[in-house]
């Protein structure tokens, strides 16, 4: 079946503008994550998303970042205010359900100029 | 918070040897342990993982030991081919967290 999809897949933008990113889970899954990966590190938590549960934001950076997930499905991570280190790859995962294994996704290239 | 530590960073190994890689964990709690493979601009792909009621676990030429006296858990590749050349991630998640906490990968090369 179909895996977890991303969109776009590269997002160039100048510093100050607002982006927003969107990942497609797989079907049926209950649980989406968001993460960040900067080049050549590990990957780093940013949310959580079970159901109708509150999210945990714990790992978002700053008040710049949210995200939203609408229908229990699709999840868009919004970035205002982008700032050059902000730049990364930002990778989206989602499991059958919590504690379940993770999937990811491609991952949306982000460059703030 | 979950702190995980992996080891070594980079490593090479000839065709045909064996890798290990160790990583580390803080929280006594964690009981699940994945290990993920990321080659060149892709995603990270699940290669095996193992839960805190098990010690071992192997996948023909993978395997995963957990100690949790000593909060360590290792990936072990036998018979390494070109194809293993990735970077590995490990990960470690407490129960009622689901977050997973990664380590800073390690980047294999296996040299022919």
């Amino acid at each position: 079946g179909a895996g977890v999809s991303q969109s776009p897949s590269n997002k160039v933008t100048e510093k100050g503008k607002d982006v927003e990113l969107r990942c497609d889970p797989i079907s049926g899954h209950t649980a989406l994550y968001w993460y960040r990966q900067s080049l050549g590190q590990g990957l780093e938590f940013l949310i959580y998303f079970q159901g109708n549960s509150a999210p945990d934001k714990s790992g978002l950076p700053s008040d710049r970042f949210s995200a939203e997930r609408t229908g229990g499905s699709v999840s868009t991570l919004t970035i205002q205010r982008t700032q050059q280190e902000d730049s990364a790859v930002y990778l989206c995962a989602s499991s059958l359900v919590s504690a379940d294994t993770q999937y990811f996704g491609p991952g949306t290239r982000l460059t703030v100029l | 918070g979950e702190n995980v530590e992996q080891h070594p960073s980079t490593l090479s190994v000839q065709e045909g040897d064996s890798a290990v890689i160790k990583c580390t964990y803080s929280d006594s709690a964690s009981n699940y342990f994945p290990w993920y493979k990321q080659e060149l601009g892709k995603r990270p792909q699940l290669i095996i993982d193992i839960r805190s009621n098990v010690g071992e676990k192997k996948d023909q030429r993978i395997a995963v030991t957990l100690n949790k006296t000593a909060k360590h858990f290792s990936l072990h590749i036998t018979e390494t081919q070109p194809e293993d050349s990735a970077v590995y991630f490990c990960a470690a998640s407490t129960p009622g967290a689901q977050k997973l906490v990664f380590g800073q990968g390690t980047r294999l090369t296996i040299n022919p």
